[in-house]
């Protein structure tokens, strides 16, 4: 098994593009996650998933858009990016969201913006 | 929103020392989780804890809950090189959101 798989594995962009993160669990999971990490700043929740077909705000939302496609797979999608969303991104995937059931993270996304 | 404040943000030991991270919370926790994260890599789930007062071990680690559960310690006893990373507990309130601490960097000298 996989696990969680983030595509791609590293990525730069020029400010003003859009581009979408890829994420995929094979653990038949009902909710996702999707968090930045910068330096000193521990991981923030941008969005998640409770599951298949609804999406929620984390503590950072702005400047990004979530599509739960299906219970496998939500991506993440920077329409117009920033150099302020310079960061590493992790999805991580739940089995029961809301349960304080452990979260599995992927490998993540190193993400820079010129 | 949740805040989860964590300290130190860095400590440097020799081999064999112990260390200790703190997290603590403003308002009572449902649950805390920590996660170790090795550089370059990603969080890892190392344990939760749920109820007031509650220890578990790991080994050479030591976790606790407090009583009111707003504040949560993770001990390591004789730190060893493969205890190098960084050590992140995770608060969790009602609904599914965990709110991370900024992390305890450790570094440990042979």
């Amino acid at each position: 098994n996989a696990g969680v798989t983030q595509t791609p594995k590293f990525q730069v962009l020029k400010t003003g593009q859009s581009m979408t993160l890829q994420c995929a669990q094979d653990m038949n999971h009902n909710s996702m996650y999707w968090y930045r990490q910068d330096p000193g700043m521990g991981l923030r929740l941008i969005y998640y998933s409770a599951s298949e077909g609804t999406t929620d705000k984390g503590e950072v939302p702005n400047g990004y858009n979530v599509s739960r496609l299906n219970k496998r797979e939500f991506s993440l999608r920077l329409e117009s990016a920033a150099p302020s969303q310079t960061s590493v991104y992790f999805c991580a995937s739940v089995l029961i969201g809301g349960r304080g059931q452990p979260q599995h993270f992927g490998d993540g996304t190193r993400l820079s913006i010129l | 929103g949740q805040q989860v404040m964590q300290i130190p943000q860095y400590q440097h030991v020799q081999e064999g020392e112990d260390f200790t991270t703190y997290c603590n919370s403003s308002t009572t926790l449902s649950n805390i989780q920590w996660y170790k994260q090795r550089p370059g890599g990603h969080p890892v789930f190392l344990i939760q804890l749920v109820k007031s007062g509650e220890v578990k071990k790991q080994k050479r680690l030591t976790f606790q809950f407090g009583e009111a559960k707003k504040n949560s310690s993770l001990h390591i006893t004789a730190t060893q090189t493969t205890d190098v990373g960084t050590y992140f507990c995770a608060g969790g309130w009602t609904g599914n959101q965990f709110y991370f601490g900024t992390g305890t960097s450790l570094t440990v000298i042979p």
